[in-house]
């Protein structure tokens, strides 16, 4: 299977708190996504990181990769209560035609 | 800008019924996508297609299950006949023709598929 998978699988923080959720893949890849999806909807695009950046940011989002372990992290600062969803890393292997693989996904709640 | 638009967005059916899915893509956007989404886990590659063909569809269960993007535009997802295994959530995305460094997915809101 080419999906990738997100650790932890749940977790509970307090607001204004900073969550971490990293997310393993297991074939080299072009570019790797993070979707914010709440409960009952689609998933809305968060981010995206090519294979050759290591680390990028978007307003509270910092997402970094590592080609090297087969990894990625996101970091969401100052959390607030709207972050509460489910998020998911999607994955765009090499040699494939614009597929994207999604991972197992980290449920993030955050307490007001 | 229209999203993607999904319907029906709820669906209750028995087993060994049949189901059908209908998706409309932003319009412009040449790639398709289906995925299954069952509770609990993370979306699921059924087929991809690429303006009115098809790029991959190595995961559909194509025994019972059935795609279609006639003209480009429009795709429907069929069932047939439905098993309790498939009560999930159909999820279809569109995004634009690009190179495979590119290609921000955009969703709908799913249609819900209870097998009883």
């Amino acid at each position: 299977s080419q999906q990738g998978e997100e650790d932890p699988q749940a977790l509970s923080i307090q607001e204004g708190e900073n969550a971490t959720m990293n997310c393993s893949y297991k074939t080299s890849i072009n570019n790797l996504q993070w979707y914010r999806q709440n409960s009952g909807r689609g998933l809305v695009h968060l981010i995206l990181i090519r294979s050759n950046e290591r680390e990028k940011h978007s307003g509270r989002l910092r997402v970094t990769l590592d080609t090297s372990k087969k990894s990625s992290s996101l970091l969401i600062t100052a959390s607030r209560a709207a972050d509460t969803a489910s998020y998911f890393c999607a994955t765009a292997p090499q040699n494939t035609g614009n597929q994207f693989y999604f991972g197992t996904g980290t449920s993030l709640t955050v307490i007001p | 800008e229209a999203g993607v638009a999904q319907s029906p967005r709820y669906k209750i059916i028995e087993k060994r019924q049949s189901v059908a899915f209908w998706c409309n893509p932003i319009s412009g956007h040449a790639t398709l996508y289906w995925y299954q989404q069952i509770l609990g886990q993370g979306p699921k590659l059924l087929i991809q297609f690429q303006n009115n063909g098809v790029v991959d569809d190595s995961q559909l269960p194509k025994d019972r299950f059935s795609a279609e993007r006639l003209k480009g535009v429009d795709s429907t997802l069929k069932i047939q006949p439905a098993k309790l295994e498939d009560s999930a959530v159909y999820l279809c995305a569109s995004s634009t023709l690009a190179g495979a460094n590119t290609g921000e997915l955009f969703f709908g809101e799913g249609s819900r598929l209870t097998v009883l």
